[in-house]
């Protein structure tokens, strides 16, 4: 089941902060964050794995909440290279392989000046 | 460390004909997964290879599809009869596999961009 990103898309003025959900409607493995902008590869930012533990990657952090099914993502004091679609990317438990990522529809952010 | 490559990078063809892509992954990385992304959509999984067998495939890759890893170096994506559906960004990912522990991640290549006419 693919995950439910909010919201699809926001807009920010350089130096603001947004906060990007993914939830699952399934037990979580993992959760994996990638930005990907306009006609190119989604870019790997972080995972983070069952346990409710917190990643950071420059001014961009992460929660897990194992219990809620969701990861939100943080963005602080945001520049305007942050722009970009994110895309949330869950590994599920079930029978077959732990391994595929089942990808929500992104959330497109844009940072103006 | 090149990262993953692909080619071509775009591909026009028109409806009936068969194309095939290339995914070079990054070396010394044994798992290697194809994913479809049409536009407004995350990438859907397709498949996913460990070293050179495909140990799984999505309901979504239907009998004109097959995918090969031969040696457990490069693979290909080979769609027969391409309908106009089947366009789309067709994306390689690699990753390091066991030896990463449980934090194996997902390396995405540029993507081959298919266009059927």
């Amino acid at each position: 089941q693919q995950p439910v990103q909010s919201p699809q898309a926001v807009i920010l003025r350089e130096g603001e902060d947004a906060v990007i959900n993914c939830s699952s409607s399934k037990a979580l493995y993992s959760v994996h964050w990638y930005r990907q902008k306009h006609g190119e590869a989604p870019v790997f930012l972080m995972i983070l794995l069952k346990g409710g533990e917190q990643k950071g990657h420059e001014k961009i952090s992460a929660s897990f909440n194992e219990k809620k099914q969701q990861s939100s993502l943080y963005l602080t004091a945001s520049q305007l290279s942050y722009s970009g679609t994110y895309f949330c990317g869950t590994e599920t438990f079930s029978g077959g392989s732990n391994y595929k990522l089942t990808f929500g529809k992104g959330t497109l952010l844009t940072v103006n000046p | 460390d090149t990262g993953v490559s692909q080619d071509p990078r775009h591909k026009i063809t028109k409806r009936g004909q068969n194309v095939t892509f290339r995914c070079d992954p990054i070396s010394e990385h044994n798992r290697l997964y194809w994913y479809r992304q049409t536009l407004g959509q995350g990438p859907e999984f397709l498949t996913y290879f460990q070293n050179e067998a495909q140990l799984e495939k999505s309901r979504l890759l239907s009998d004109r599809f097959s995918a090969e890893r031969p040696k457990g170096s490069f693979s290909t994506l080979e769609i027969q009869r391409t309908e106009q559906g089947d366009s789309a960004m067709y994306l390689c990912a690699s990753s390091l596999g066991a030896a990463s522990g449980i934090k194996d991640t997902q390396y995405f290549g540029p993507g081959t961009r298919l266009t059927v006419l």
